[in-house]
């Protein structure tokens, strides 16, 4: 069965210290991977996804993420990060023949001043 | 509007009553998904809408629970005989088209609380 798991529940990183949110993913076909940013009381924003090709991918707000399929791991990093980013971060799987996207339980990012 | 839009963006409601939640998606966008957010939890999946094609209801959790999507745009969930663990964020998201390569926008969700 397809499904998502991110390990860490809660992360706390001092602003300007670099940033790195697990994702781990179980998908039988060639997964679509998505990550999504929840500020609080906003919807979800999309950040970057991946489909194919280069397993770097570059999102929006400095955010990058690495495909590993060895690994099946998608994480999300930042070099440094900022006060605004302070939200929940969720992982999410798809496939080419689905259109349904399969949710991590979301990683909860603090920052400290 | 530029964004997909929920309402009520509250919902208080009495364990047994019926409540229906209301999404106005984007603009000529094909495809109209609903996802539930309970505490602590991530987003499960619930209903699919796509152009007038029959629709997926296959993640709706019991037949307490019906979705429609009107001409094409606005969609409605309704709930009846409300439980205390339907209370949850529900999240509505439209995409220009169906499949995994048009990227979902979410509404700000509808906090929904039965008690």
């Amino acid at each position: 069965a397809q499904s998502v798991t991110q390990p860490d529940i809660h992360i706390t990183v001092s602003e300007g210290a670099s940033l790195e949110l697990r994702c781990n993913y179980s998908y039988g076909a060639t997964p679509y991977l998505f990550w999504y940013v929840q500020s609080p009381g906003q919807g979800l924003q999309l950040l970057l996804k991946y489909f194919s090709g280069d397993t770097l991918v570059q999102g929006i707000k400095g955010f990058e993420a690495e495909f590993k399929r060895s690994q099946s791991s998608f994480n999300l990093r930042k070099p440094s990060v900022h006060w605004s980013d302070a939200a929940e971060y969720f992982c999410a799987v798809g496939g080419d023949s689905s259109y349904k996207l399969i949710f991590g339980s979301g990683t909860r990012l603090l920052v400290r001043p | 509007g530029a964004g997909v839009s929920q309402s009520p963006s509250n919902k208080v409601t009495e364990k047994g009553k019926d409540v229906e939640l209301r999404c106005d998606p984007i603009s000529g966008h094909t495809a109209l998904y609903w996802y539930r957010q309970s505490l602590g939890q991530g987003l499960e999946f619930l209903i699919y809408f796509q152009g007038n094609s029959a629709p997926d209801k296959s993640g709706l959790p019991s037949d307490r629970f019906s979705a429609e999507r009107t001409g094409g745009s606005v969609s409605t969930l309704t709930i009846q005989r409300t439980q205390q663990e339907d209370s949850a964020v529900y999240l509505c998201a439209s995409s220009l088209r169906g499949g995994m390569n048009t990227e979902a926008f979410f509404g700000q969700g509808t906090r929904l609380t039965v008690v």
